[in-house]
């Protein structure tokens, strides 16, 4: 099994439905991302945790919601899905070591919202 | 908030060409990340570095804090080399800010 798994892998959607999209690791890792990615543009942040009692807004939250169900647990949510919400969506996690802060992604979602 | 800046954005190499890869941020950082995302989307973790020099296998990443500058170079480049490269740097206790990415391809 892979120690970031995101589901669904691909979905496609139409506006104004809700929609989460589920990561869940088993690395053990305290600190869990959300990043969406657009061609052109790189990764960006929309929302992170630093533990299960802890969520902060990203560079692009507006129209998400998280949720830290657990240590090993981060959904994202859509609340009602437009189609400029269509990008791949990568989880990722980070230990909290200073000396070796290592990333792990998941595999991505691709989201369609038609 | 940190600015990063990656050159190339796309590169063509023969196989067995140097390559290097450049990146550039705006503010000070605690570490650097370089990142390499697969045709298929995967992405994975090549170096974490806060100083200096690192090497792994045929990739070495370089660090100048105070000139706020990193390079990745490929050595004796190959065909599955061809990939996105993207920086990473973090400050502090904060999220990795990511640059747009090179894109790698090695033509045999």
């Amino acid at each position: 099994d892979a120690d970031v798994t995101q589901t669904p892998r691909n979905r496609i959607t139409k506006t104004g439905k809700r929609i989460m999209l589920e990561c869940s690791q088993t690395k053990g890792h305290d600190r869990m991302y959300w990043y969406r990615q657009d061609p052109g543009l790189g990764l960006r942040l929309i929302y992170y945790s630093f533990d299960v009692k802890d969520i902060n807004k990203g560079e692009i939250s507006d129209g998400y919601s998280v949720s830290r169900q657990a240590q090993a647990k981060f959904s994202l949510s859509l609340e009602s899905a437009i189609p400029n919400q269509t990008a791949l969506y990568f989880c990722a996690t980070s230990d909290r070591d200073g000396a070796n802060y290592g990333y792990t992604f998941g595999s991505g979602t691709r989201l369609t919202v038609v | 908030k940190n600015e990063v800046e990656q050159s190339p954005q796309n590169l063509t190499a023969q196989e067995g060409e140097f390559i290097t890869i450049n990146c550039s941020y705006s503010v000070g950082i605690s570490a650097l990340h370089w990142l390499q995302q697969h045709p298929g989307g995967g992405i994975v973790s090549l170096f974490m570095l806060s100083s200096g020099k690192k090497k792994h296998g045929r990739l070495i990443a370089t660090i100048n804090i105070q000139e706020k500058h990193s390079s990745l170079h490929i050595t004796a480049s190959h065909p599955r080399d061809s990939a996105v490269y993207i920086c990473a740097p973090r400050a502090g206790n904060t999220p990795l800010v990511f640059g747009k990415g090179t894109r790698l391809s090695v033509i045999a």
